[in-house]
């Protein structure tokens, strides 16, 4: 069975300041893509990021980047230049099989303070 | 850009009555989900659905949950009788491959 772990329940940074969000997952599939969600008050959930387990490279978007490391089966998302409205859960999620079967992490409560 | 909608946006009702939750997917996907997230709590799997047929289900999608696409467009997820512990919000999703697209939810709250 996938698992995803999200071992910070909740982090503050400040604004303009960069933080890192820690995800770990395990799985037997070689073939699998990986997700960052983010969730603010309004409870839309929203996709910040995703990442192709046969790519290398990490991915990137705009202020949002992530550190894949497949062999530790390890994906950190990194958000640089904090904004306030960056303020959300943020989830790790995983899948295989074409996008079914997904499996989300427990959450990470990010706050960025003014 | 299409987007997935879900209607009501929150829904009220007694314990042991039905509802029926509504979704219309983005018109290209094949494939269709059910989440839910109980307040405080990690997005759980419900039921994905696939030519006209559920092809995986969660422990928590039991006999009182059925899923139905009625037409070409809306993805329905119905609660036969409604516990405590269903209150909720319920995504629907939808996705051509991979990443999936989430409508904004419908808050479930049983009396």
């Amino acid at each position: 069975a996938q698992t995803v772990t999200q071992s910070q329940p909740e982090m503050s940074v400040q604004e303009a300041e960069t933080v890192t969000l820690s995800c770990t997952y395990d799985t037997s599939e070689n073939n699998y893509y990986l997700f960052w969600y983010k969730q603010p008050p309004s409870r839309q959930m929203i996709l910040v990021i995703r990442q192709e387990a046969y790519k290398q490279q990490n991915a990137t978007e705009n202020r949002f980047s992530v550190n894949f490391q497949k062999a530790a089966k390890s994906f950190s998302l990194k958000i640089s230049d904090s904004q306030l409205g960056d303020t959300a859960m943020y989830f790790c999620a995983f899948t295989y099989n074409y996008g079914q079967n997904f499996v989300f992490g427990p959450g990470t409560r990010l706050s960025v303070l003014p | 850009e299409p987007e997935v909608t879900q209607t009501p946006s929150h829904q009220v009702t007694q314990m042991g009555q039905e509802v029926i939750l509504r979704c219309v997917p983005i018109s290209n996907h094949l494939y269709f989900y059910w989440y839910r997230q109980i307040l405080g709590q990690k997005v759980e799997f419900l039921v994905s659905f696939y030519n006209n047929e559920i092809s995986e289900k969660s422990e928590i999608f039991d006999d009182q949950f059925s899923v139905e696409r009625p037409d070409g467009s809306n993805f329905t997820l119905k609660i036969r009788s409604t516990k405590l512990e269903d209150s909720a919000m319920y995504f629907c999703a939808s996705n051509p491959m991979a990443e999936q697209f989430f409508g904004p939810g419908t808050r479930l709250t049983v009396l």
